[in-house]
């Protein structure tokens, strides 16, 4: 089983509707990310979080916000998508890289699917 | 910027076969190199985690050599098993995380 907990595991959301994906961890970490998987591709970061406070956005458009509320959880609410955003959307946490050198593994969740209509 | 490689895309082995995974990056300068499996529709899974001043890391059946030099990396399994079928992916570690392309395995009993 996958210390990282994701939830829901499936969404399927309009392009008018507000939601929210959830992600939880209790190994410590106070490294999260957010990252984007299209089918046959590999993970696309999108987020990271460090001590609870954003350190890189990849240039994700704002229909996408996250947010850390605290040192085990992180939400990535999502409002007005496209049809295009359809994904996994995989969490995963880390010891914080050390000078933004990253030298710990990643432990992921097993991800939403996301599919917007 | 990075770009990994993974060859073969994918791979089909009796069981019981020992197998080689390539990896290559065009960007030498990295931290480390991770490589993890994602069986169907669910997260990551890391394997083993080389860093750039180590030549191989082993985990049971699993041996991941680092060339950073050239460029490469392979993972080595042994012995394979039906349970090893997945999609295998290296990642190499510089200011970010970078993923390879994938090989996607299948052990036939």
């Amino acid at each position: 089983d996958t210390e990282v907990t994701q939830t829901p595991k499936h969404l399927v959301m309009g392009m008018t509707n507000k939601k929210s994906l959830k992600c939880e961890q209790h190994m410590g970490h106070r490294a999260m990310y957010w990252y984007k998987q299209k089918a046959k591709k590999p993970p696309e970061l999108m987020f990271v979080y460090s001590y609870e406070k954003l350190s890189i956005n990849e240039s994700v458009p704002s229909r996408f916000s996250p947010e850390c509320p605290n040192s085990s959880l992180l939400n990535l609410h999502l409002h007005a998508l496209q049809p295009e955003d359809s994904a996994l959307y995989l969490c995963a946490s880390s010891q914080v890289p050390n000078a933004g050198v990253l030298n710990s593994p990643l432990h992921f969740g097993n991800g939403t699917r996301l599919t917007v209509t | 910027k990075q770009e990994v490689t993974q060859i073969p895309a994918a791979l089909s082995v009796p069981e019981g076969e020992n197998l080689v995974l390539n990896c290559s990056f065009t960007d030498s300068a990295i931290y480390n190199l991770q490589w993890f499996r994602q069986d169907p529709g669910k997260g990551l899974t890391s394997l083993l985690l080389i860093q750039s001043s180590q030549r191989e890391q082993t985990s049971g059946r699993l041996n991941a050599s680092l060339d950073k030099s050239s460029g490469r990396s392979t993972l080595y399994i042994a012995a394979s098993q039906p349970g090893d079928s997945a999609t295998y992916l290296c990642a190499v570690s510089t200011n970010n995380l970078f993923f390879g392309t994938g090989t996607r395995l299948t052990v036939i009993p």
